[in-house]
């Protein structure tokens, strides 16, 4: 199975500042990486899919990047509204599709 | 507009079973990959479970080991998970989701997620 890891497991942050979460896979997963937003008690929300693609209605200072086994989220200018839990997800075989152990970012 | 709403948690003694219902509105469920999520307390995501749209391939996560089932019937237009042999591991907050398209994809549309509780 291929293995996702987030790092860090825990950022803190302040409203403007620019985050970047970095996702690792074990081997080679293509494009085939998305990104999820979770906040306490609500499910997951699709952010970006395809590495690099902006899900519709995500605001547009949310980017990823990367190809191969490494991966990056980036918030340019970190909102209120932006405090949660982050996932990558590897989607490039069908089973499964693996999750990294999620990066919280607080203030 | 898409909706999927999960139904059939609650709490169960280790060993025992249950079965979860995921109904789904504004698209057919049959045209899409599905899939069943879950999220221990505290924990990060984990896949289940994934049925393709044609129902050809199912994929269960390697923790499972053959306890869970999942299905789909697409009168209902719903997705199920039949989960046997219970254990309190298995407690957790079990959402289903959508796949965005055919082939490689990740989900765009969750459910609320239904809470499973093992414990005596």
């Amino acid at each position: 199975d291929i293995q996702m890891t987030q790092s860090p497991s825990t950022l803190s942050a302040s409203v403007g500042d620019r985050v970047i979460i970095t996702c690792r896979a074990s081997q080679s997963v293509s494009s085939w990486l998305a990104w999820y937003q979770q906040k306490p008690g609500k499910a997951p929300e699709l952010l970006i899919y395809d590495a690099s693609s902006l899900e519709s209605g995500v605001p547009s200072r949310f980017s990823g990047r990367g190809a191969g086994s490494e991966f990056t989220l980036t918030i340019s200018s970190l909102q209120p509204d932006d405090f949660a839990t982050y996932y990558c997800q590897q989607y490039n075989s069908h089973s499964p599709g693996t999750f990294g152990q999620g990066t919280k970012v607080e203030i | 507009e898409v909706q999927l709403v999960e139904s059939g948690g609650g709490l169960v003694k280790p060993g025992g079973s249950l079965r979860l219902s995921c109904a789904a509105s504004g698209f057919t469920v049959s045209t899409y990959s599905m899939n069943w999520v879950r999220q221990a307390p505290g924990k990060g995501l984990e896949w289940v479970a994934s049925i393709t749209s044609s129902g050809n391939y199912i994929f269960y996560g390697d923790s499972l080991k053959g306890r869970f089932t999942i299905s789909r019937d697409n009168a209902k237009n719903s997705l199920f998970l039949q989960m046997n042999s219970l254990r309190a591991e298995d407690t957790a907050v079990y959402y289903c989701a959508k796949q965005r398209s055919a082939g490689n994809s990740p989900n765009d549309y969750w459910g609320q997620g239904t809470l499973v509780t093992v414990s005596s």
